[in-house]
């Protein structure tokens, strides 16, 4: 797990309601990341962060919401403007931006 | 668990037999690149990286080999086992974009034979 921590690992969630994935790491890395990876493909980038109190857009930013008010915390939320939000969420970190990122063990999100 | 890749393309090989799994990047100014492996339901472990100063790494049973020419990325096992059984991602750092954040290419699921 490299010292980071996503929880829960299930979560069910109706439709319309907003959701907080937690993300939590003890590496002392100054960045950190979110994915969304869905069956048949690979991960694509929902935000991240190169250190506290700042975050950038990734590639698919709309209807996700993030905070870095902690260099060990980056947690994000699902809002009810996603409207496909069943997926599997991976977290990770890195020492700085551009390097190898270290993940989570996930979170798989289902919409019910 | 539950799969991370339906539709992936799949290489099947015999326990026993090297392995190689190509990929091919989009950005010609990319400068570090790195190989995952995710078992199925858990998140990407890291395999081997390498930098575009380099052609050629070699870890423990894997080597990862960069053709900067073509934009191609292999990484080769030797003496696949059923351990190694996975979807293998490789990850670019897109040194140019402005972006500081891995973009990963799509997978490839490895099936290792008894």
């Amino acid at each position: 797990d490299g010292g980071i921590t996503q929880s829960p690992k299930y979560l069910f969630r109706k439709e319309g309601q907003n959701v907080t994935l937690s993300c939590e790491q003890n590496l002392n890395h100054d960045a950190m990341y979110w994915y969304r990876q869905d069956p048949g493909q690979g991960l694509r980038l929902i935000y991240y962060s190169q250190i506290v109190n700042d975050f950038q857009k990734g590639d698919i930013a709309e209807g996700y919401s993030v905070s870095r008010e902690k260099k060990e915390s980056f947690p994000l939320t699902v809002t009810s403007a996603q409207k496909n939000p069943t997926a599997f969420y991976l977290c990770a970190s890195s020492p700085k931006t551009g390097t190898v990122a270290f993940f989570g063990q996930g979170t798989r999100l289902t919409v019910v | 668990g539950e799969s991370v890749g339906l539709h992936l393309p799949t290489l099947s090989v015999q326990e026993g037999d090297n392995s190689i799994i190509n990929c091919a990047y989009s950005n010609s100014a990319s400068d570090y690149f790195i190989w995952y492996k995710q078992e199925s339901g858990k998140g990407p472990q890291f395999i081997i990286d390498i930098r575009s100063n380099m052609d050629k790494r070699q870890g423990q049973r894997v080597t990862v080999l960069l053709n900067k020419t073509v934009k191609h990325l292999s990484l080769q096992i030797a003496a696949t086992q059923p351990g190694d059984s996975a979807v293998y991602f490789c990850a670019e750092n897109g040194a140019d974009t402005g972006r500081r954040a891995l973009t990963f290419g799509s997978g490839t699921r490895l099936q290792v034979q008894p």
